[in-house]
Parts: structure tokens; C-alpha cells; sequence
């Protein structure tokens, strides 16, 4: 398998546009996860979503974010409007659920609002 | 709720000396601990993982126990490379009795190593 697909890898946008990232989970994968990792706040989770319900959005931030998952093998992470606080990496992880298991991490998106 | 605490950074070492970063848990039910390394420019990587009481995770010379009476998974390597440099994250999740879970995960703050030849 690829591992966990996200896209773009860096994002520049300027203030006050949408920002849309993308996210493609390991096939076989019931559950998907959005993380932001800034300096500051460290790794938080935003949304997870179950077989492509959300379960938990209680980690974003503001109305601003929103999360979809349209199928079992994509996801998007829209901001809009963006503005310069929402600068950070963004993470997508994808996991079974099942014994012992893990949680398997894209590349991350690099996002900077200026 | 569920917590996980870091020993504060940044940790400066030479290359070929002992490794130890310290983690500590707040958890109810059965938590599974992991640790998750991060490479300059890249997303995480599991290192190494426990999902029981006195397990021991091991892989790329790296080392931690899960001690549930001190609630701790301290990480430790013996003779640490440069290649090594990274930020290691532990983590926990929640699992039941029979150690099914789903993932999710609650993080330690991060830890940055930086080895020096």
C-alpha cells in the first residue's frame, strides 16, 4: 500500500481565500483523522470520522474549518476564509479498528496564510 | 481526561550517548502507548508501541516499558546516532479489556533531539 496520500504538500495562500486539503487513507481503513501541529499548541486532533461519518469535531477550531469525507477513500479539510493564524502542518492519519492497532500518518501539509 | 506529559526540550547529546526521554500517561481503561518519531520535513512514523502492562516496544535500538504503577513509557537508546535527530512524540489511545481500539490518539507535547557527531 502507498501509505496515507495528502495533498498539496505546501500551500501559500493569501489571507481571506479558501484552502482545501486532501487526504487519501489507507484502503481498508475505517477511521480518518485530521491533526494540526503548530509550535505552539503541539499536535491536535480536529475531526474523526467513522466509516466517512464524523464522529468528533469538537477540535475545530472555528466555523471557518470544515471536514468532509464524500467516500471511504478521500477526505478534504476546507478553511475559508483562511487567515494567518491558520499557518501550520496539517496531518491526516488513517486506522483500523481492530487489536493492537495504529494509527498511520500522511506527509502532512505545510500551510502558510499571508 | 486522558494526558500525556513529555520531559521539556530541547535534549542535546553526542553521538554514541545514552538516550533517555521521559513520558508519563493520564489515562483511564486499558491505554495503549506508543512512540511516534518525526524526521525534519516529514510526518510521523511509529517507532515503537505497548498496549499492555510491563510490555516492552523495541525497534531501531530504541527501548520503552509500559510501567502501569508508575504510568510511565520512557523511551531510551543506548548509543545514539545522528541520523537519530528528530522530534519523538509519545502517545496514547484508548483500548478496551482485549486491546481493540481505533486509533485515536491524544499526544505528548514533542521532544527534539539533536545529535552531534
Amino acid at each position: 500500500d502507498a501509505g496515507v496520500i495528502q495533498s498539496p504538500r505546501h500551500e501559500v495562500t493569501e489571507m481571506g481565500q479558501e484552502v482545501t486539503l486532501r487526504c487519501k487513507p489507507i484502503s481498508g481503513h475505517d477511521y480518518l483523522f485530521w491533526y494540526r501541529q503548530t509550535m505552539m499548541r503541539g499536535l491536535e486532533l480536529l475531526i474523526y470520522f467513522n466509516n466517512n461519518v464524523p464522529i468528533d469535531d469538537s477540535g475545530m477550531p472555528e466555523d471557518r474549518f470544515s471536514a468532509k469525507m464524500p467516500n471511504a477513500s478521500f477526505s478534504t479539510l476546507k478553511i475559508q476564509p483562511s487567515e494567518p493564524r491558520d499557518s501550520a502542518v496539517y496531518f491526516c492519519a488513517s486506522s483500523k479498528h481492530r487489536r493492537n492497532t495504529e494509527a498511520f500518518f500522511g506527509q502532512g501539509t505545510r500551510l502558510t496564510v499571508v | 481526561g486522558n494526558s500525556v506529559t513529555q520531559m521539556e526540550g530541547p535534549v542535546t547529546l553526542s553521538e554514541e550517548a545514552f538516550l533517555t526521554i521521559n513520558c508519563t500517561y493520564t489515562a483511564t481503561g486499558y491505554p495503549s502507548l506508543f512512540w511516534y518519531v518525526q524526521y525534519p520535513g516529514e510526518g510521523l512514523q511509529l517507532l515503537l508501541k505497548a498496549t499492555k502492562a510491563d510490555d516492552k516496544g523495541s525497534n531501531k535500538g530504541f527501548e520503552a516499558t509500559y510501567r502501569k504503577e508508575t504510568t510511565s513509557f520512557h523511551l531510551e537508546k543506548g548509543s545514539v546516532q545522528v541520523s537519530d535527530s528528530a522530534v519523538y512524540f509519545c502517545a496514547l489511545t484508548l483500548a478496551n479489556a482485549g486491546g481493540t481500539s481505533y486509533g485515536k490518539l491524544t499526544f505528548g507535547q514533542g521532544t527534539i533531539l539533536t545529535v552531534h557527531p
